[in-house]
């Protein structure tokens, strides 16, 4: 399979407990994505990278989320001292920017994690 | 902030029959309009975009409009079939270089074609 891939797909923890969720995007794509997504609901986004540089974090997202992209190839979504709101389905996404004069780039989501927090 | 809203958030046809979805978008300089459909259990997958130059594109039984002026825009499936049941969410992203950032997603359409 050569799409996006997650791991794990589903993590059940409780509450205070950390949790690290993996992302890895379609080869050669330099732009990595992550959101979370409630029932009901769109997916929200979080944060993204292209290469291995963050460029932008959601205000709602709370200093107890840390995500790092470190070779500009995976990306790990930490949560610390998890609470029974951090439950959701969490997203990963790639796209492939090819510079200022390349077509818009569709984003390519990931099966997500899930997390349950008990 | 950056808001998205789309309706209705259930619509229920028949087979055969026309569907339209639509959501507006609060940020003006928001330029890039995907639409993503969603299976139960699955992830989302883009289905059709649209930048803000463009007021109308069509892909077989699909089409989305884009009304810049009143930041409105709208998904119409045509001859609607029990396959294209699945959870269709809009979104908005300010988009430059041909770079798509964040997107804000609506908060969802379920469509159920009855057979």
């Amino acid at each position: 399979d050569t799409g996006v891939s997650q791991d794990p797909r589903h993590k059940i923890t409780k509450r205070g407990q950390n949790v690290t969720f993996r992302c890895d995007p379609i080869s050669e794509h330099n732009r990595l994505y992550w959101y979370r997504q409630t029932l009901g609901q769109g997916p929200e986004f979080l944060t993204y990278f292209q290469n291995e540089a963050q460029l932008e974090k959601s205000r709602l997202l709370s200093d107890r989320f840390s995500a790092e992209r470190p070779k500009g190839s995976f990306s790990t979504l930490e949560i610390q001292r998890t609470e029974q709101g951090d439950s959701a389905m969490y997203l990963c996404a790639s796209s492939l920017w090819q510079g200022v004069f390349s077509s818009y780039n569709e984003q390519f989501f990931g099966p997500g994690t899930r997390l349950t927090v008990l | 902030g950056e808001n998205v809203e789309q309706h209705p958030s259930t619509l229920s046809v028949q087979e055969g029959d026309s569907a339209v979805i639509k959501c507006t978008y609060s940020d003006s300089a928001s330029n890039y309009f995907p639409w993503y459909k969603q299976e139960l259990g699955k992830r989302p997958q883009l289905i059709i975009d649209i930048r803000s130059n463009v007021g109308e594109k069509k892909d077989q039984r699909i089409a989305v409009t884009l009304n810049k002026t009143a930041k409105h825009f709208s998904l119409h499936i045509t001859e609607t079939q029990p396959e294209d049941s699945a959870v269709y969410f809009c979104a908005a992203s300010i988009a430059w270089g041909g770079a798509t950032n964040k997107l804000i997603f609506g908060t969802g359409t379920l469509l159920a074609v009855q057979p």
